[in-house]
Order: C-alpha cells, then structure tokens, then sequence
C-alpha cells in the first residue's frame, strides 16, 4: 500500500518565523511535489523534484525554498512565514516516467500564521 | 444529476442514485487524467485514471469517460452512498517526465440519506 506522510497536520506559527514542513514517502519514487491548497482555486505546484538534490520551480515559488537529500524526503521551508502563506499544504510523490503517473497525496498539514 | 468542477460547485444526490461530476481540461496534448477524492480534512485520494488512447474505463462503481473533442472528462458513481460525499477534482496530465499535472478546484459532492 503507496504511503506518503507529513509530518504535522496542523501548525500554527507567527509572522516572521521560519517553518519546515516535512514530507516522506515509501514507495522508491523519483518524484516529489510540493502544493498548496486554497478553496476554489484548486491545487497549486509550489516546488517539485525529480531526483536528490533536484528541484524545479513550480507556479508559485515566491516565499518558499525546498530539499531533497534523501530520495524518500522533501522539504519545504518558509524562510520567514506570512499571513499569505496561511494555507493547505499537501505533499505527493510519482514515478518518473514518459508517461502520466499517478500522484500519491500525503494527508496535507494545515498552516496557520498569524 | 450533472455539475461543472472548475469553481467548487456542490453536487447533492439522494443515496442510491446515481451522480455525474464533470470537468473541462484544458489542454489538447493531455495524455493521462486522473480523478481524485478528497474528504474533509484528508489528502486527496485516487479514484480511478485514464489514458488519451481510450474513452472509457471503469471500477468498482465509477466510471470515467473521456471526450477528446470537447476535452471533457467526467465521473459517473453509481448507486451513491453516504461515503461518497467528498470533494471531487480531475486533474490533467500536460507532458514530460516530470509528470506536470494540473488540477481542477473541485466539485463538492454531497449524499442524502
């Protein structure tokens, strides 16, 4: 069974603060991904890697930083959190592949900053 | 009962009917769709995929059609349950090893008992 974990389901944090937000999977996936979740707007990719060490920017990078020294982690950072990045934030791993793989979701950590 | 999930709309059917959820994709080199389940306070789950060479494909009580003309594709649950109310979202696969995929924002489904 394909498991993907985040390490909090919710955090609360103030302005200004730096925030680390951990991600592991188990499947031996090439693939990780970094989004957030806003209501009515969908699913949007914050960062990606395709391998250790790896990373590409997403859509909406502004405000976060990623590291994937492990094959099975990805983190996303918050240099210095704003109220702005109050928000869902899910985490998910595929195959590398020519074709579309499926995308596993860890369970999301729900981010407050006040 | 049929609704568009691009905007959050809310789908309500009574249990044991069955429910259609929609969604316009929006690029005509997708190759792979996927629709996902989402219940409160969860990830998103798989449902069921489908490749651009086929139309159709079906699972233990859903179905997927996919209209590459129109770029539709769509989720029919049969015989609705309470365990099905979820928000439902497909999402596109648009190219390339990095397996880009973009999601739809949703469709609220809720079940009557």
């Amino acid at each position: 069974d394909v498991k993907v974990t985040q390490s909090s389901r919710y955090l609360v944090k103030r302005t200004g603060e730096k925030v680390f937000l951990e991600c592991v999977q188990d499947m031996d996936h090439e693939n990780m991904f970094w989004y957030r979740q806003d209501p009515g707007l969908g699913l949007r990719l914050i960062y990606f890697s395709y391998d250790v060490k790896m990373k590409e920017k997403g859509d909406i990078p502004e405000g976060y930083s990623v590291s994937r020294e492990k094959k099975e982690r990805f983190s996303l950072i918050l240099e210095s959190a704003s109220t702005n990045q109050t928000s869902m934030y899910l985490c998910a791993s595929s195959l590398l592949s020519p074709r579309g793989e499926t995308q596993y979701f860890g369970p999301g950590t729900r981010l407050l900053v006040l | 009962g049929e609704s568009v999930g691009l905007h959050l709309p809310t789908l309500s059917v009574q249990e044991g009917d069955n429910s259609i959820i929609n969604c316009a994709y929006s690029n005509s080199a997708s190759d792979y769709f996927i629709w996902y389940k989402q219940e409160s306070g969860k990830g998103p789950q798989f449902i069921i995929d489908i490749r651009s060479n086929m139309d159709k494909r079906q699972g233990q009580r859903v179905t997927v059609l996919l209209n590459k003309t129109v770029k539709h594709l769509s989720l029919q649950i049969a015989a609705t349950q309470p365990g099905d109310s979820a928000v439902y979202f497909c999402a596109e696969n648009i190219g390339g090893n990095n397996n880009d995929m973009r999601f739809g924002a949703g469709t609220r489904l809720t079940v009557k008992p």
